[in-house]
C-alpha cells in the first residue's frame, strides 16, 4: 500500500536549518510529483512546494522562496525540505503529498498524504 | 496569494444535508476545473474527498459532492452522520503564482 513517511523534525533555533525527508513506499516514486504542505499550530493548511517527478520543475510559495529548497532522489524513493533561516513563523506540521496524477506536478490533487513531521522554531 | 475564502463554520443535524462554499478568483477557481476538498480529523493527516471539481476517490461516500460556479466551488456533504464532523479545506490549482492554494478551511459541527 502507499506510504508517505515524513521525518527530521524538531526543535530548532531561530537562524538554524534543518532538513526534512519524506519515504515513499508503495507505488512507483519516480513517476509522480510531490508536494510539501505545512499547518501551523491551530491554524488552516498553507502550501510550501511542488517538484516534479524528475525533479526538473520546482515551485515554492513566495513565503518560502529563497529559503526553502526541494528535492528529491529517486533512487532512494525519497523527497526532501531543506529549510534555512528558520523563522519562528515556520512552525508547523510538515507534510508530504503525492499527486494523484502520473507525470502530474501542479494539479493539487492529493491522493496521498503523510503523517506529518512537527518543526518548531524557538530558542 | 491570499487563502480561498471558506465559511469558518457550518453545522447541521444527523441526516440532513450542509454545503460549504470556497470562493476564489478567475486565477484559480474560476479558471481550472482543478478544485479539490480534503477532511481533516484533529490531530491527523488530511484525506481527499473530492478531486477535478466533482470526481470522488475510490472510498469516499457518495454523500459527499462537489460542483462549482463561476468563482466559486461547493462541498455538499448529504445524509450528515456523526463521522463527518471534521475540518474541510478546499484546494485549488493557480495559475498566476504559486500553483496552488488552500481555502481557510470551515469546521463542520454534527449537532
Amino acid at each position: 500500500q502507499v506510504q508517505l513517511v515524513e521525518s527530521g523534525g524538531g526543535v530548532v533555533q531561530p537562524g538554524r536549518s534543518l532538513r526534512l525527508s519524506c519515504a515513499a513506499s508503495g507505488f512507483t516514486f519516480s513517476s509522480f510529483g510531490i508536494h510539501w504542505v505545512r499547518q501551523a499550530p491551530g491554524k488552516g493548511l498553507e502550501w510550501v512546494a511542488v517538484i516534479s517527478y524528475g525533479g526538473d520543475e520546482k515551485y515554492y510559495a513566495n513565503s518560502v522562496k529563497g529559503r526553502f529548497t526541494i528535492s528529491r532522489d529517486n533512487s532512494k524513493n525519497t523527497l526532501y525540505l531543506q529549510i534555512n533561516s528558520l523563522r519562528a513563523e515556520d512552525t508547523a506540521v510538515y507534510y508530504c503529498a503525492k499527486v494523484a496524477y502520473i507525470y502530474d506536478t501542479r494539479i493539487p490533487n492529493f491522493d496521498y498524504w503523510g503523517q506529518g513531521t512537527l518543526v518548531t522554531v524557538s530558542s | 496569494q491570499s487563502a480561498l475564502t471558506q465559511p469558518r463554520s457550518v453545522s447541521g443535524s444527523p441526516g440532513q444535508s450542509v454545503t460549504i462554499s470556497c470562493t476564489g478568483t478567475s486565477s484559480d477557481v474560476g479558471g481550472y476545473d482543478y478544485v479539490s476538498w480534503c477532511q481533516q480529523y484533529p490531530g491527523k493527516a488530511p484525506k481527499l474527498m473530492i478531486f477535478d471539481v466533482t470526481k470522488r476517490p475510490s472510498g469516499v461516500p457518495d454523500r459527499f459532492s462537489g460542483s462549482k460556479s463561476g468563482n466559486t466551488a461547493f462541498l455538499t456533504i448529504s445524509g450528515l452522520q456523526a463521522e463527518d464532523e471534521a475540518d474541510y479545506y478546499c484546494c485549488s490549482y493557480e495559475g498566476r503564482y504559486t500553483g496552488v492554494i488552500f481555502g481557510e478551511g470551515t469546521k463542520l459541527t454534527v449537532l
